[in-house]
């Protein structure tokens, strides 16, 4: 079973609109983490936001926020006022457990790009 | 930040070669590191968790001795896909997990293509 569900597998977005990009998942664990990443064309993988199940507030980072809806198993990624640099595969991923060196799973990716 | 290198950041083999690939935690000591390969345009797919001074972990369906894993140090890792075939050209990326790590800092490495003829 997939447990992680990203259904865009592509986006176009008009530069300085926001987007959001979505993601669910699976787990019956109680304790675990959520995370977004972003790769560019360059193939580097650059850590966005992270979000823990315990956490009550959605987690924030600068133009980029995560939108948990811990019942609905969702944690879509909001990224505001969009700039052409945001163009690239964003990944969601998922860390099971509470330890951090619990192995995480990533989603199929959705690629964004942005028009000027 | 927290820095990962790898090296090669891109390799081309003959078939049939050996190849090793090093994913070096710069500054800061590493417990665990994690392997992973990516296809064109797919997501990342871990192969295998890499612990200092223990046998790494595999993933389901990943040869362990087609790819050996050695984590001889806290600060290095290395993957060695032997007698490469050019079903194995892939990008693998390392990320390594610095000691003491809270819940949110796993750190990856920049990549190595591989393209084996």
């Amino acid at each position: 079973a997939q447990k992680i569900t990203q259904t865009q597998p592509g986006m176009f977005v008009q530069e300085k609109e926001a987007v959001t990009l979505d993601c669910t998942y699976d787990t019956s664990d109680q304790s675990y983490g959520l995370f977004w990443y972003k790769q560019p064309s360059s193939g580097e993988m650059i850590f966005l936001i992270y979000q823990g199940s315990y956490d009550e507030q959605n987690a924030t980072e600068g133009r980029y926020s995560l939108n948990f809806q811990k019942a609905r198993k969702s944690a879509n990624l909001v990224i505001s006022a969009s700039q052409l640099g945001d163009s690239a595969m964003y990944f969601c991923a998922m860390r099971e457990g509470w330890s951090s060196a619990s192995k995480i799973i990533f989603g199929s990716g959705t690629r964004l790009s942005i028009r000027p | 930040g927290a820095v990962v290198s790898q090296h090669p950041s891109w390799v081309i083999c003959k078939s049939g070669t050996s190849v090793k690939i090093e994913c070096r935690s710069l500054d800061f000591q590493a417990t665990t590191m994690f392997w992973y390969r990516q296809f064109p345009k797919q997501s990342l797919m871990l192969m295998a968790t890499s612990n200092e001074g223990s046998k790494a972990t595999y993933e389901q369906g990943v040869e362990k001795d087609k790819f050996l894993i050695n984590h001889a140090s806290l600060t290095l890792s290395t993957l060695t896909v032997t007698s490469a075939h050019p079903e194995d050209s892939s990008f693998y990326i390392c990320s390594a997990l610095p000691r003491g790590a809270g819940t949110d800092t796993q750190y990856f490495g920049p990549g190595t293509r591989l393209t084996v003829l």
